[in-house]
């Protein structure tokens, strides 16, 4: 099956700055990546999809790039709502795998 | 609005059995594929079973395959995982997911509120 790894495990950030988390897999999903945001207690919100689509209600704030085996969700400017656990998701194959996750943490 | 709400988890034996089931409403259940997603305790997102609109391709992880069956019954707009051979590595939140198109995509744009099964003796 398909391996996601992401980066950092843990970012630790100030409101107002930029996120960048990273997903590399281990063989090519062209560009069937989506992106879950993860908050205690809650489940999963998908917040991109096909690697660069913004999900319904999503903030534009939030961005999707990258295609074959590297791709990044940038957040460009953090509000508090956004401290949350993100991981991404492949569809590419069978079966769909997940990330670890990222955390991104008040500093 | 979608909405997705799981239950019959709880806490069984390992060798147990138990099944869980996911009531749909707000849209039209029998034209989306659907899956179930597990995370154990402080652990990430699992999937573990999904099956198609009409019932028919249900596709299962290794680790459950064998010991778990997914079915659905659109006449009661509702999902069912019956897990038997439980393990303690069964033990997770276990969530119901909506695919994102008709057509199965295999992401997911709408998750129940995760029921909490618990294996162990």
């Amino acid at each position: 099956e398909v391996v996601l790894t992401q980066s950092p495990a843990t970012l630790s950030l100030s409101p107002g700055e930029r996120a960048t988390l990273s997903c590399r897999a281990s063989q090519s999903v062209s560009n069937y990546l989506a992106w879950y945001q993860q908050k205690p207690g809650q489940a999963p919100r998908l917040l991109i999809y096909d690697a660069s689509n913004r999900a319904t209600g999503i903030p534009a704030r939030f961005s999707g790039s990258g295609s074959g085996t590297d791709f990044s969700l940038i957040i460009s400017s953090l509000e508090p709502e956004d401290f949350a656990i993100y991981y991404c998701q492949q569809r590419f194959f069978s079966p769909p795998t997940f990330g670890g996750g990222s955390k991104v943490e008040i500093k | 609005e979608v909405q997705l709400v799981a239950s019959g988890g709880g806490l069984v034996q390992p060798g147990g059995s138990l099944r869980l089931s996911c009531v749909a409403s707000g849209f039209t259940f029998s034209h989306y594929a659907m899956s179930w997603v597990r995370q154990a305790p402080g652990k990430g997102l699992e999937w573990a079973s999904g099956i198609s609109g009409s019932g028919g391709s249900p596709h299962y992880a290794d680790s459950v395959k064998g010991r778990f069956t997914i079915s659905r019954d659109n006449s009661k707009n509702t999902l069912y995982l019956q897990m038997n051979s439980l393990r303690a590595e069964d033990t997770a939140v276990y969530y119901c997911a909506k695919d994102r198109r008709v057509s199965s995509t295999y992401d997911f744009d709408y998750w129940g509120q995760g029921t909490l099964v618990t294996v162990s003796s």
